[in-house]
């Protein structure tokens, strides 16, 4: 059994359209996250969300959403795409450890 | 800014010597690093965590070292393979302010190439 999933896998849409990416785990974690990587393969934190509070990276765009229907999904909208949200995102999730276990990625193309 | 940084963007090694990766964190309130690899068209996969209050961990063919005194962290692999091949992101997990609320910063990654 997959973890941490997250579809679908490759996403290409034309500019100014709406998205979403779904995301689950089934590790019975309490937080999840969504993180940007870059053409440089930098990741960069995006949201980190339990049930009790959102964290948002004050660099993120508001066109970028998290949406938790339940403690196991958090789901990714975007609105108005633009060719610079070009990227790999990816999806996580952590216990109170801290340690966390990533999604294989979403490929999202803006043409 | 980023916390979290490596010496190396790219680090080729023959099959079967050692590798060593370094990374450097600027946090001093970090108290729990990781070490993760990335294959190509694949997420992030954890190989071996270190908490603060310990100076080395050793696993499967991987040692992690942390010398909090200059803020470094190095992932050690042994008897280097060509499966090896992958960039590999040290990352810090602080705690923040607000009970819970974990963090990952990552460090650029570097890319290891194995020579068969």
């Amino acid at each position: 059994d997959t973890a941490v999933s997250q579809t679908p896998k490759y996403l290409v849409t034309q500019m100014g359209n709406d998205k979403s990416i779904k995301c689950e785990q089934n590790l019975g974690h309490d937080t999840m996250y969504w993180y940007k990587q870059d053409s440089k393969k930098f990741l960069k934190i995006m949201f980190s969300y339990n049930n009790k509070e959102l964290i948002i990276n004050e660099t993120v765009p508001n066109r970028f959403s998290p949406k938790s229907p339940d403690k196991a999904h958090l789901n990714l909208h975007i609105n108005s795409l633009e060719l610079g949200d070009s990227a790999v995102y990816f999806c996580a999730s952590s216990s109170r450890t801290g340690k966390a276990f990533f999604g294989q990625g979403t490929r999202l193309t803006v043409v | 800014g980023e916390s979290v940084g490596l010496h190396l963007p790219t680090l080729s090694v023959q099959e079967g010597d050692n590798s060593i990766i370094n990374c450097a964190y600027s946090n001093s309130a970090s108290d729990y690093f990781i070490w993760y690899k990335q294959e190509s068209g694949k997420g992030p996969q954890f190989i071996i965590d270190i908490r603060s209050n310990m100076d080395k961990r050793q696993g499967q063919r991987v040692t992690v070292l942390l010398n909090k005194t200059v803020k470094h962290l190095s992932l050690q692999i042994a008897a280097t393979q060509p499966g090896d091949s992958a960039v590999y992101f040290c990352a810090e997990n602080s705690v923040k302010e607000r009970a819970g609320s974990y963090q990952l910063t990552f460090g650029k990654g570097t890319k290891l190439s194995v020579i068969p």
